[in-house]
């Protein structure tokens, strides 16, 4: 069964940083793609960015670039959010997504996490 | 950065009917990298079709998607109960990945 399984909620001060975490399991994780993406309450959904899981290529969106680092640990089939500089507006749940298939050249983001709530508040 | 923009915001439709959903972008979407999704309250979203037209596995053939370049469309031939939900479209040919804001598909 391909599943992506998130990292538990989270509560943040201002001003810190926040890592969650979204393994893999069920399907070929080197093969893959995975993107990161946000939704604030009752808003829409938000792309924060992307890795190719086999160069560790990244792309993010310029609104995050100066605080968002997506890395991949192959040995743990897991894959990294890193948000830095927290202010409250980062309140969201967060989401990871894989195109399970990207390397074999089929392209869609077909199996996503259960989201991870994380709350940004002194 | 590609502006998608979902119509109607809310769609009130009953059960049996037929609901067409529009996705329009502000530019052409790369080799059709479109997909749509739905969500529903407290679920992550669930991907019903990819290049603008591909059901993904396991979803009902009722759902179908069109169209190319800056218009495409989301039609469910006979809603379900089940249905009724938010949909998101989203381009992933031209990065930033962007998504539409959702169309609400309610119960009438």
């Amino acid at each position: 069964q391909m599943q992506l399984v998130q990292s538990g909620p989270e509560v943040k001060k201002p001003g810190t940083s926040m890592k969650v975490s979204c393994k893999a399991s069920g399907f070929t994780f080197s093969s893959s793609a995975m993107q990161w993406v946000r939704q604030v309450r009752g808003q829409r959904l938000e792309w924060i960015g992307w890795i190719v899981v086999d160069t560790s290529n990244t792309n993010y969106a310029q609104k995050f670039q100066e605080k968002v680092t997506i890395i991949r640990d192959m040995s743990t089939s897991t894959t990294y959010l890193e948000l830095s500089s927290l202010r409250s507006e980062d309140t969201a749940v967060y989401y990871c997504a894989a195109a399970s298939g990207f390397g074999s050249g089929w392209y869609a983001f077909d199996i996503w996490g259960q989201g991870t709530m994380v709350t940004v508040s002194s | 950065e590609i502006v998608l923009t979902q119509s109607p915001g809310t769609l009130s439709l009953s059960p049996g009917e037929r609901a067409t959903l529009s996705c329009r972008a502000s530019q052409s979407v790369s080799t059709n990298y479109l997909a749509w999704y739905q969500q529903k309250p407290g679920q992550a979203p669930r991907l019903l079709i990819y290049g603008a037209s591909s059901r993904a596995t396991g979803v009902p053939d009722r759902f179908s998607g069109s169209g190319s370049g800056t218009d495409f469309t989301l039609t469910i031939s006979r809603l379900e109960p089940e249905d009724f939900a938010v949909y998101y479209c989203q381009q992933y040919g031209s990065s930033p990945n962007t998504f539409g804001q959702g169309t609400k598909l309610e119960i009438k």
